[in-house]
């Protein structure tokens, strides 16, 4: 069974910098290009990146790219995402998942961040 | 970006109705179209893949349709487990992008 656990979650100031882990397992995580999805909590989901199988290649929403950065631990079967400079706007639910075909397949169940002071 | 408009936002149906939703693009995605199920409190399922292909699990009461920039998630028959929020993605370009969602509910 795929599980894609999240963690690292919370409230934190602005400004501030948080890092999310997704512990994977049911599949063979180096296999898998894995990305990053949140969801506001007005419901509106908005894709923040992906990484490929290695580790060698990201691709990023345009609107994140300076403040988040993507990266993977095959050897712990983990996914991460670094957010820096953290802003009001980033408080979301933060969806780790497998991409499969362009899409994603499998979602974690999610964990939040809470941006505020 | 290629925008996805989802519509209805919302929907009421009776059980054993069938319904559509519906997913326009802003520019040609090449069936590289998802659905997704999110039910309350829950993370995203994924129903349909590249358009119209069934992922594993899902009843075939769910279908997809479409191409070019239309497509359109169909229920054969609303069940009470379908009540919930569903949204398509596409997958054709950077960055991927949703739609902004629809909530089916029993009536």
């Amino acid at each position: 069974e795929v599980q894609l656990v999240e963690s690292g979650g919370g409230l934190v100031q602005p400004g501030a910098s948080l890092k999310l882990s997704c512990v994977a397992s049911g599949f063979t995580f180096s296999d898998y290009w894995m990305s990053w999805v949140r969801q506001t909590p007005g419901k509106t989901m908005e894709w923040i990146g992906d990484i490929k199988y290695d580790g060698s290649y990201t691709n990023y929403a345009p609107s994140l790219k300076n403040r988040f950065t993507i990266s993977r631990d095959n050897a712990k079967s983990t996914l991460y995402l670094q957010m820096s400079n953290v802003r009001s706007e980033d408080t979301a639910t933060y969806y780790c998942t497998r991409t499969m075909m362009v899409t994603c397949d499998y979602w974690g169940q999610g964990v939040m961040v809470t941006v505020s002071s | 970006d290629i925008q996805m408009t989802q519509s209805p936002a919302s929907l009421s149906a009776s059980l054993g109705e069938t319904i559509s939703i519906e997913c326009r693009a802003s520019e040609d995605i090449y069936s590289n179209l998802a659905w997704y199920q999110q039910k309350s409190g829950k993370s995203p399922q994924l129903l349909i893949y590249a358009a119209n292909r069934l992922q594993d699990g899902v009843p075939s009461r769910f279908s997809g349709s479409g191409s070019g920039t239309q497509y359109s998630l169909k229920i054969s028959g609303m069940q009470p487990e379908d009540e919930g929020d569903y949204f398509c993605l596409q997958g054709s370009k950077f960055p991927l992008t949703f739609g902004s969602g629809t909530k089916l509910e029993i009536k």
